[in-house]
């Protein structure tokens, strides 16, 4: 299986600040890379597929890039509805896989 | 407007069966592939199952392969999950999404249901 890994598992920050969450697969993936994000006991929200387009209604403040291995989301300018737990996912594979989660906090 | 509503989650005890359901309107169920994935209390998200149009494909996690059965009702436009041999460790908030294929071929679930939780406990 391809393994992903977030880093950091967890950050605090300020509204307004700018924000970058990194996820490596352990093998190439090409583009085949989405980010979610999720409030608490709410579902999951797709915010960027195809690791850099940004799905329909998600702020432009959000952004992804990468391609291969590594790959990163970019919130430019925090506001108080983004604090909440981002996901990479894999689909390169036919067996899809999260990455661990990163939760973004307000400092 | 898309919704994926699941039902069916419950207590269940450990080598227990339950079957899961996902009721999906506002679009045409029969074009899109569909998922289920899960989610234990205060950890991250699992992807579980994977069904594609028509049933051309099916994949399972190694976690729940040889237990779990995904399948699908066009006609109902409905996705099921049936659950067998169940054990501590899949006690999870267990969600149906709706997969949609990116212009360079790539998957990503863009639609979730708001999940359905499932207890296996003695």
């Amino acid at each position: 299986d391809i393994q992903m890994t977030q880093s950091p598992s967890s950050l605090s920050a300020s509204v307004g600040d700018r924000v970058t969450i990194t996820c490596r697969a352990s093998q190439s993936i090409a583009n085949a890379l989405n980010w979610y994000q999720q409030k608490p006991g709410k579902a999951p929200n797709l915010l960027i597929y195809a690791a850099s387009n940004l799905q329909s209604g998600v702020p432009s403040r959000f952004s992804g890039s990468g391609s291969g291995t590594g790959f990163t989301l970019t919130i430019s300018s925090l506001q108080p509805e983004d604090f909440a737990t981002y996901y990479c996912q894999q689909s390169y594979s036919t067996l899809r896989t999260f990455g661990q989660g990163t939760k973004l906090e307000i400092k | 407007e898309v919704q994926l509503v699941e039902s069916g989650g419950g207590l269940v005890k450990p080598g227990g069966s339950l079957r899961l359901s996902c009721v999906a309107s506002g679009f045409t169920f029969g074009s899109y592939s569909m998922n289920w994935v899960r989610q234990a209390p205060g950890k991250g998200l699992e992807w579980v199952s994977t069904i594609s149009v028509n049933n051309k494909y099916i994949y399972h996690a190694d976690s729940v392969k040889g237990r779990f059965t995904i399948s699908r009702d066009d006609a109902q436009n409905s996705l099921y999950l049936q659950m067998n041999s169940l054990r501590a460790e899949d006690t999870a908030v267990y969600y149906c999404a709706r997969d949609r294929t990116s212009h360079s071929g790539s998957p990503y679930f863009d639609y979730w249901g708001q999940g359905t939780l499932v207890t296996v406990s003695s």
